[in-house]
C-alpha cells in the first residue's frame, strides 16, 4: 500500500538536544511538507520540497533544519535553537505544489 | 495574498442534525479547492477537492460546490453522525502557487 510513515508516533526528548523526525513516502511525489500543530490550532509550514536536493523555510522555519537526500525521504531536524518545541508535526507530500497534499499519521514531540 | 477564511467553531449538533461549514477564500488565478478533515490525533485526511468553478466534490455523504461568484466552498452534510465529530479544513491550491493555503480550522462534535 502507498502511502506517508512518520516515526516514531511519540517522541519525548529533554531540552537542549536536538532531535531528527522520520518522514518517508512511497507514492512518487516530488514535493514534500512539513507542518506544525499546537493543540486547538491550525497548521503551520515549517519547510517545503519541491524536489530532491533542494528546500525552502515555510512560516515558521527557525529552530529547524532539514535535508531532501533522497525522493522518499525528508527528515525534520528540530534543534536546542527551537524555543518551544512540544508540538504535533504533521508531515505531507504532492506530485507537485498545486496538488493535493497526502498526510502522515504525525509525531507528537515532548520536550521537557 | 491568497487566504482562506473558515466559520469559527466549534460546532456542535444532534446527530443526524444538517451540517454546513462557510468556507471563503481569496486567490489569484483559478485555484483548486479542497475540503480535508482530521481525526483526534491523526494527520489530515483529503475529504474531497474541486478543481473548476461550478464542480462539486463529494465524499462519504459529504458535499462542496466551488462557487467562483461567491469566491466560496462552503461544506454540507445531509445527516452527521457520532464518527464525523473532527476539525475540518478548507483549503486552496493553484498551478501559479508552491503551496496549498490552509484554513484555521473548523472543530465539529456530534452528540448522540
Amino acid at each position: 500500500d502507498g502511502g506517508i510513515t512518520q516515526s516514531p508516533k511519540y517522541l519525548f526528548r529533554k531540552e537542549g538536544q536536538n532531535v531528527t523526525l522520520s518522514c518517508e513516502q512511497n507514492l512518487n511525489h516530488d514535493a514534500m511538507y512539513w507542518y506544525r500543530q499546537d493543540p486547538g490550532q491550525g497548521l503551520r509550514l515549517i519547510y517545503y520540497s519541491q524536489i530532491v536536493n533542494d528546500f525552502q523555510k515555510g512560516d515558521i522555519a527557525e529552530g529547524y533544519s532539514v535535508s531532501r537526500e533522497k525522493k522518499e525521504s525528508f527528515p525534520l531536524t528540530v534543534t536546542s535553537a527551537q524555543k518551544n518545541p512540544t508540538a504535533f508535526y504533521l508531515c505531507a507530500s504532492s506530485f507537485g505544489p498545486s496538488y493535493e497534499q497526502y498526510f502522515g499519521p504525525g509525531t507528537r514531540l515532548t520536550v521537557t | 495574498g491568497n487566504s482562506v477564511t473558515q466559520m469559527e467553531g466549534p460546532v456542535t449538533l444532534s446527530e443526524e442534525a444538517f451540517l454546513t461549514i462557510n468556507c471563503t477564500y481569496t486567490a489569484t488565478g483559478y485555484p483548486s479547492l479542497f475540503w480535508y478533515v482530521q481525526y483526534p490525533g491523526e494527520g489530515l485526511q483529503l475529504l474531497l477537492k474541486a478543481t473548476k468553478a461550478d464542480d462539486k466534490g463529494s465524499n462519504k455523504g459529504f458535499e462542496a460546490t466551488y462557487r467562483k461568484e461567491t469566491t466560496s466552498f462552503h461544506l454540507e452534510k445531509g445527516s452527521v453522525q457520532v464518527s464525523d465529530s473532527a476539525v475540518y479544513f478548507c483549503a486552496l491550491s493553484g498551478t501559479s502557487y508552491d503551496k496549498v493555503i490552509f484554513g484555521p480550522g473548523t472543530s465539529l462534535s456530534v452528540i448522540p
